[in-house]
């Protein structure tokens, strides 16, 4: 069964403060992905990243930044958050391919205030 | 550009009935791939079924199937004989073959709340 976790669950942040959310999967797959869930907006792609040492900006990429230091760990950085950055986000793991299929964390609630 | 459309914010349905969920598409691409994500109250995301659009026939897994309408760049989800434990959201999502964007993109998503 494929495994991908978040850490943390919930996440309290200060506005102007750092915060990373991490992601970790043990599927051993190349690509991992940062989306965010708004009420209306459905998952929007934040950044991604095709494997070890490469991040690529998705739709909404500004106010985060993204790294990937192994196959395994993928992580999420808003150097300065900001409340329009409170949020539902998502980590998700695939393998490499058009047809992809997803495996999605259990998500990690921040709110900004 | 692509774009994925779900009208329907909420259906409610009686249990044991079949139900079916709408969404379009729009793309550019000749080849494409069609995917429909459940999220559970506890908010877990998992994929359900995939349709490719090279494909003519409707893909089924379990109760679950696909009214693919590739003139009308429609993929329905079918639901047949609900559970309770069906309710949940669900996303239809497209993703682009040929040379077009990689990335997957959602809809908004359907609220399903299945009664006893």
């Amino acid at each position: 069964e494929a495994a991908v976790t978040q850490s943390p669950r919930n996440k309290v942040a200060v506005t102007g403060g750092k915060v990373t959310l991490s992601c970790n999967q043990t599927n051993n797959h190349n690509n991992m992905y940062w989306y965010r869930q708004d009420t209306g907006h459905g998952l929007r792609l934040i950044h991604y990243s095709y494997g070890a040492g490469s991040t690529e900006k998705g739709d909404i990429p500004d106010g985060y930044k993204a790294s990937r230091p192994s196959q395994e760990n993928f992580s999420l950085i808003l150097e300065l958050a900001t409340p329009s950055q409170t949020s539902v986000y998502f980590c998700a793991s695939g393998v490499r391919g058009s047809a992809e299929t997803l495996y999605f964390g259990s998500g990690t609630r921040l709110t900004v205030l | 550009a692509q774009k994925v459309t779900q009208t329907q914010t909420s259906i409610s349905v009686m249990e044991k009935t079949t139900v079916t969920m709408d969404c379009v598409y729009e793309t550019q691409d000749s080849s494409y791939f069609l995917f429909w994500y459940k999220q559970t109250a506890s908010g877990e995301i998992v994929f359900l079924i995939r349709q490719d659009s090279y494909k003519k026939e409707n893909a089924t897994v379990g109760h679950y199937s696909l009214n693919f309408q590739k003139p009308k760049s429609s993929i329905g989800l079918i639901i047949t004989a609900t559970q309770i434990e069906d309710s949940a959201v669900y996303f239809c999502a497209m993703r682009e073959g040929g040379s077009g964007s990689w990335q997957l993109i959602f809809g908004s998503g359907t609220q399903l709340t299945v009664m006893p």
